[in-house]
């Protein structure tokens, strides 16, 4: 199993552009979840979903969208890249089964994102 | 009110020695908790997860929670150089799905 995966690795966007940042999971998790962390900082919750065809917000949307197609997938679209959006990107996802573990997160390799 | 607070640290624990990294969250009814561990450059890992009052160990780590205080902390015994990381401490929310994080605590074990 890969886990989760992201692409791409690094990338340098100027301000205005916008750009999807790839996730994918091959754990059949029902839940998954997009972060940035930003330096020394903790991670904040963008966007999540707990199965294909539902999202919610997190505590930073603004400026963000996703979509889920599919179990495995989970997107995240930046419009308008921002200096504000430079971060690096997390993104998670857990088996979402009830049941003590289904909470319990697998990471992805993250992101990072520089808006020049 | 911060939801989940940690002090950033840095936390300096010589080698061999106990090191006791604490979380505070605020959301009464959180039921679920997580500790994650985080290299420099690198992501998250999940090192304990807590449901129960009480300790659960695992290894060298034994996870505490007190929900009446709303207290949840991490110790790891032994300590070794490679604990030295960036400790986070996660907290489901009552009523979502939604898993909050704290902005971590800085370990780092002195050779």
């Amino acid at each position: 199993n890969a886990g989760v995966t992201q692409t791409p690795k690094f990338r340098i966007l100027k301000i205005g552009q916008s750009m999807t940042l790839q996730c994918a999971q091959d754990m059949n998790h029902n839940y998954m979840y997009w972060y940035r962390q930003d330096p020394g900082m903790g991670l904040k919750l963008i966007y999540y979903s707990v199965g294909a065809g539902i999202t919610d917000k997190g505590e930073v949307p603004n400026g963000y969208n996703v979509s889920r197609s599919t179990t495995e997938d989970f997107p995240l679209r930046l419009e308008l890249a921002a200096p504000s959006q430079t971060s690096v990107y997390f993104c998670a996802s857990s088996s979402g089964v009830a049941g003590v573990s289904s909470y319990e997160q697998y990471f992805g390799p993250g992101t990072r994102l520089t808006v020049t | 009110q911060k939801e989940v607070e940690q002090n950033s640290g840095p936390l300096s624990v010589p080698e061999g020695a106990i090191a006791s990294l604490n979380c505070t969250y605020s959301d009464r009814g959180s039921q679920s908790f997580f500790w994650y561990r985080q290299y420099s450059g690198k992501s998250p890992e999940l090192i304990m997860s807590i449901y129960s009052n009480g300790d659960k160990e695992d290894g060298r780590f034994t996870a505490q929670l007190n929900k009446a205080s709303q207290y949840v902390s991490l110790l790891i015994r032994d300590s070794q150089p490679s604990d030295s990381a960036t400790y986070l401490c996660a907290v489901k929310a009552n009523r979502d799905d939604k898993i909050i994080f704290g902005k971590g605590t800085r370990l780092h074990i002195l050779p």
